[in-house]
């Protein structure tokens, strides 16, 4: 069966520093990857979603940047985090174009100091 | 662009009852909608896709409907019990490759 898995699950980080969150698939290939940002009592708010390795396309102009060196490796840096930047975000995997469902991860809480 | 719409105000129901939540969307009639739950601290988890040509789905105790006239999904929970509560997110197809999410309509069912 397929598994998603992304950490670490909580991060505490000073204004300024860079960031590196991971996540991976297991037990599918070539899965359409995806990166969101969820605001407390918000919406889901795409970032990046990669069709391919090496594919990404970006949603939203911020200070973040995600790269996919494998096939089921996605990963959402930042050189210089902001205040801004604190919230929840969760890697999802699909396959397929069109009706196929997305499949989450538990996240990650990202606080800024 | 696609707007979907969800009350935000949590819908608090008496264990047994039927909860029933609404998904509206602004725009063009999407090719199908999806359902997930999340809870708190948690990922989104899929629960239900309906097409546009599908009136009514069902799955266990869930069923949601799908109106393109109203631009509505209603997504109804039949014998709800404490653990169905957590927030209930509507997800429109934007693109190929993309959904768009509501906020989400968090429910509670008092035991």
């Amino acid at each position: 069966s397929q598994t998603i898995h992304q950490w670490p699950a909580t991060l505490v980080q000073p204004v300024g520093s860079p960031l590196s969150l991971e996540c991976t698939v297991e037990g599918t290939s070539n899965p359409n990857l995806y990166w969101y940002r969820q605001a407390a009592g918000r919406g889901l708010q795409l970032l990046f979603y990669s069709v391919g390795i090496g594919q990404i396309s970006s949603e939203v102009p911020q200070n973040l940047s995600a790269s996919r060196p494998q096939d089921r490796q996605f990963i959402l840096s930042s050189k210089k985090l902001l205040l801004s930047d604190s919230g929840f975000y969760l890697c999802a995997w699909s396959v397929g174009q069109g009706v196929q469902p997305q499949h989450f991860g538990d996240g990650t809480r990202l606080s800024i100091l | 662009s696609q707007k979907i719409e969800q009350n935000s105000e949590a819908l608090n129901i008496q264990e047994g009852k039927t909860a029933t939540l609404t998904c509206n969307y602004t725009n063009y009639s999407p090719a199908y909608l999806q359902w997930y739950r999340q809870d708190p601290g948690r990922g989104p988890v899929f629960l239900l896709l309906i097409r546009e040509n599908e009136k009514e789905k069902r799955k266990e105790r869930l069923k949601v409907t799908f109106d393109t006239t109203l631009k509505q999904s209603l997504f109804h929970i039949t014998a709800s019990q404490p653990a169905d509560s957590a927030t209930y997110l509507c997800a429109l197809r934007d693109s190929s490759y993309k959904l768009i999410f509501g906020s989400g309509t968090r429910l509670l069912v008092r035991p």
